[in-house]
């Protein structure tokens, strides 16, 4: 059955950069998309971005210059990493796989805190 | 962006029927299709499908869920509530990037 793992650290320093992998299983990352939504504390659900299954990229505007999204096809990984964090980027990061036009599958989430 | 406005609560006692509303700022068809969908998200979880393309039911979903709407208004529907419910739930929408969220609307018992 089709799985998404979500990795990474859970303390991040304020100004650094954040690196999240998203591990599948049971889905193609070259049939399907890959998106990234986070979800600060207590609050609603955000549009990171999105790997597309040609590998092409789309981002959040107000995230755009701080955000990069890239894959390893091989190893069946999604790659998120975002710099220059602040405290207001603390949040759950979810990977979430796309075979048509919605949010099939989720991960569990990663809890990402930014503090010094 | 396309906004999508829901309100923020709803009590509801069990065995009644539970409606939650998703309006939006664009129209949301395409060839035929409302790209309007809805989750359920519980308390230290993550989001679950429930209802695509409007009024698609999820795989596994329970038939005591069901979406409606075109354009730029939609509605989800829980009849009869059962306590399992409890939750927030958020409508999304996919007609055009950035892909968005309504704020949620929580969903308690009386």
């Amino acid at each position: 059955q089709v799985q998404l793992k979500e990795s990474g650290p859970g303390l991040v320093q304020p100004s650094q950069t954040l690196s999240l992998t998203c591990t599948v299983s049971g889905f193609s990352l070259t049939s399907n998309s890959v998106h990234w939504v986070r979800q600060p504390p207590g609050k609603g659900l955000e549009w990171v971005g999105a790997i597309w299954s040609g590998g092409s990229t789309d981002y959040n505007s107000a995230l755009k210059s701080r955000l990069s999204i890239s894959r390893d096809t091989s190893k069946s990984q999604v790659f998120l990493k975002m710099n220059s964090l602040q405290t207001e980027d603390t949040a759950i990061y979810f990977c979430t796989g796309q075979l048509l036009d919605y949010f099939d599958y989720w991960g569990q989430g990663v809890m990402v805190t930014v503090s010094s | 962006d396309i906004v999508l406005t829901q309100s923020p609560a709803l009590a509801v006692s069990l065995g009644q029927r539970a409606t939650i509303s998703c309006k939006t700022n664009q129209n949301v068809d395409y060839y035929g299709n409302s790209y309007m969908h809805w989750y359920q998200q519980k308390p230290g979880q993550q989001p679950k499908l429930l209802i695509y393309l409007a009024s698609n039911l999820a795989s596994g979903i329970p038939a005591r869920f069901s979406g409606r709407g075109s354009g730029t208004d939609f509605t989800l529907t829980i009849d009869p509530v059962e306590a399992d419910d409890t939750a927030t739930y958020y409508c999304q929408q996919s007609r055009n990037l950035p892909n968005t969220f309504g704020a949620g609307t929580k969903l308690e018992l009386k």
